[in-house]
């Protein structure tokens, strides 16, 4: 059973717009909320994250929100880069008692046409 | 530029070879984790260590798989023997005491493992 679902396997859109990026989960216990970034060949990067007592962090051209109730995240990316193309990786961290476990879904592939 | 280091890079072996990755964490980093990515699974945590010490290896089938930390410089992760359904794309992360409570990890670049 997914933890932590995107559903949505591939993205494209234009450069200069908007790409919106979701991410749902099913776990109350999550404190924190990751969004990471992975291109061919490499491994994932870190990109944005968001505690669970917030409803919105941003970073530039990136802003994450947090909707608790909904149990949902998204990751926007204003305006869009060719170089952003990669595959983006949702993931929610919650604590079991000394471990520290990182639930991760199955990325979207975000493709930025020129 | 301070990095998770990953070797090999690249394996190709046959059923029934033992196969051994390492990984180099950032200097000063506490917890060490082993990921094995798949189409259908995503990234699947096998093990994690903090100082040196594992902390969960749930994921990890015990039978055939191993993981270690001889010391602060040096995570292994063993296969014995090795199956065609290992195949995958095996990466390392490495993150400081504060990421433990973020989530934040630097990961290496992956060992792709293909057994024949």
């Amino acid at each position: 059973d997914q933890q932590v679902k995107q559903n949505s396997p591939s993205l494209s859109v234009q450069e200069g717009r908007i790409s919106i990026l979701n991410c749902d989960y099913t776990n109350s216990m999550f404190d924190y909320f990751l969004w990471y970034k992975k291109y061919p060949a490499e491994g994932p990067t870190f990109l944005i994250s968001i505690s669970s007592i917030k409803d919105k962090n941003e970073d530039g051209r990136f802003t994450v929100f947090l909707n608790k109730s909904a149990k949902h995240l998204s990751l926007h990316i204003v305006p869009s880069q060719p170089g952003d193309s990669a595959v983006y990786f949702c993931a929610a961290k919650y604590d079991a008692g000394n471990n520290r476990k990182l639930i991760w879904g199955l990325g979207t592939s975000l493709a930025v046409n020129p | 530029d301070a990095r998770v280091t990953q070797t090999p890079r690249h394996k190709v072996t046959e059923m029934g070879q033992e196969v051994t990755m390492r990984c180099q964490p950032i200097l000063g980093h506490n917890t060490v984790f082993w990921y094995r990515q798949t189409m259908m699974q995503g990234l699947e945590l096998l093990a994690y260590f903090r100082n040196r010490a594992p902390l969960d290896d749930s994921g990890m089938p015990k039978d055939r798989f191993s993981a270690e930390m001889p010391d602060a410089t040096l995570a292994t992760l063993k296969i014995q023997p090795s199956e065609p359904r290992d195949s995958a794309v095996y990466f390392c992360a490495s993150g400081p005491r504060l990421a433990e409570n973020t989530g934040e990890l630097f990961f290496g670049e992956g060992s792709r493992l293909t057994v024949l």
